[in-house]
């Protein structure tokens, strides 16, 4: 298995710009999970899935961020419109019940 | 909720001693709690975990204990290397739900020659 994979794994983006994030979890993992992480606020996460289904968003800054599952391979997290404050590295992970938890590589977004 | 205590937040050891992280957790239905490793630019990776049927695990250096009792769990490593130089994340959730893990909030270890 490729593990958990993310794309792009670098974005630099303008202020104002819409930027999309995507996730294919490990085949079979039934929880996926998107986590931002900056030196100030440390591991946060933003919201999680089950079975394709939002169970916990409140860990979403604000409006600007919206997260979807439209099926068991693949998620997108997206910021509309970007700000310089969202710069961070935002990793996705996947878990099947019960089991352990693995992280993808992260994106590692810059907004200018 | 699940809350999670991790200290200290910054540890240095000479290379050869042993470091012991401690973590404190608040709920007592979690029965799961993973230790993560994540080296600098690189993605958290699972380390060791251990289940709350158990009180103690090991995997060559590093080890783990677990007190239901007073709901606290600590990660030790033996012999510290260099290449233990990271930040450790510690973590807990309850496996009967579809729930999230509450991680620690890290502790920076330093490996020193």
């Amino acid at each position: 298995d490729a593990g958990v994979i993310q794309s792009p794994r670098h974005e630099v983006t303008e202020m104002g710009q819409e930027v999309t994030l995507r996730c294919k979890p490990i085949s079979g993992h039934n929880s996926l999970f998107w986590y931002r992480q900056t030196m100030m606020r440390g591991l946060e996460l933003l919201i999680y899935f089950n079975n394709n289904v939002p169970i916990d968003d409140s860990g979403m800054p604000e409006d600007r961020f919206s997260a979807k599952m439209p099926n068991a391979s693949f998620s997108t997290l997206k910021i509309q419109p970007s700000e310089p404050r969202d710069s961070a590295v935002y990793f996705c992970a996947s878990r099947m019940r019960h089991n352990e938890q693995f992280f993808g590589p992260g994106t590692r977004l810059t907004v200018l | 909720g699940e809350n999670v205590e991790q200290h200290p937040s910054t540890l240095s050891v000479q290379e050869g001693d042993s470091a012991v992280i401690k973590c404190t957790y608040s709920d007592s239905a979690s029965n799961y709690f993973p230790w993560y490793k994540q080296e600098l630019g690189k993605r958290p990776q699972l380390i060791i975990d251990i289940r709350s049927n158990v009180g103690e695990k090991k995997d060559q250096r590093i080890a783990v204990t677990l007190n239901k009792t007073a709901k606290h769990f600590s990660l030790h490593i033996t012999e510290t290397q260099p290449e233990d130089s990271a930040v450790y994340f510690c973590a807990a959730y309850y496996t009967g739900t579809a729930s999230k893990l509450t991680f620690g909030t890290g502790t920076r270890l330093q490996v020193t020659l």
